[in-house]
């Protein structure tokens, strides 16, 4: 158990649907990183957030947004879902507050299907 | 840019094999170096890391080493278990500390 959360496990959703994913970190980690994980496209960056401002952006959709809440969980919203969106989502922390950035923990993921 | 290159799978072997699964990086400076694996069902592990040239990570009997001069962090096992059955990704750190990803690598292991 890496120490990360998220919610739900499944989310099935039709196109054009609007879904939010949850994440909490790791106690004490400042900062969450969002992924998706697809068969085309493998594993990539999509957004990260530390101490509640956004870092650092990757690939990720002008239909997809994301924030960091004062206690530190995470939510990524996908709004427009289109069939390509079906993926797993994964977040990951890191920064246990000594500053070390080096091992980001991943939670379970987030397994999406839009039909 | 960065980017990590690993071999392509499945990799299939018998228990108690060797294992190798090459990964390959292209980076400027000297990034952080990590294998992940992802069992059946589940999120992603980390197994290893490596944080400059010459180091060596290990974990669980899994070995890797940072070799700056073939930029290269094969990840190596003497004797592999059906347990290790799993999807394995290499994963350099860049300087904004996010991770670029290999396309990962199945690994099956028969008894």
């Amino acid at each position: 158990d890496s120490g990360v959360t998220q919610t739900p496990k499944h989310l099935i959703t039709a196109t054009g649907q609007r879904v939010t994913l949850r994440c909490s970190p790791r106690s004490g980690d400042l900062s969450v990183y969002w992924y998706q994980q697809s068969l085309d496209q493998g594993l990539q960056f999509l957004i990260q957030y530390y101490n509640g401002e956004e870092r650092a952006k990757g690939n990720i959709l002008e239909r997809f947004s994301a924030q960091q809440f004062p206690d530190l969980h995470s939510e990524l919203n996908l709004s427009s879902l289109e069939l390509g969106d079906s993926a797993l989502y994964f977040c990951a922390s890191s920064v246990d507050g000594t500053g070390n950035q080096e091992t980001q923990y991943f939670g379970p993921g987030t397994r999406l299907l839009v039909l | 840019g960065n980017s990590v290159t690993q071999m392509e799978g499945p990799v299939t072997l018998s228990e108690e094999a060797f294992l190798t699964i090459n990964c390959t990086y292209t980076a400027t400076g000297y990034p952080s170096l990590f294998w992940y694996v992802q069992y059946p069902g589940e999120g992603l592990q980390l197994l290893l890391k490596a944080t400059k040239a010459d180091d060596k990570g290990s974990n669980k009997g899994f070995e890797a080493t940072y070799r700056k001069e073939t930029t290269s962090f094969h990840l190596e096992k003497g004797s592999v278990q059906v347990s290790d059955s799993a999807v394995y990704f290499c994963a350099l750190r860049n300087s904004n500390y996010q991770l670029i990803w290999g396309a990962g690598t199945k690994l099956i292991i028969k008894p």
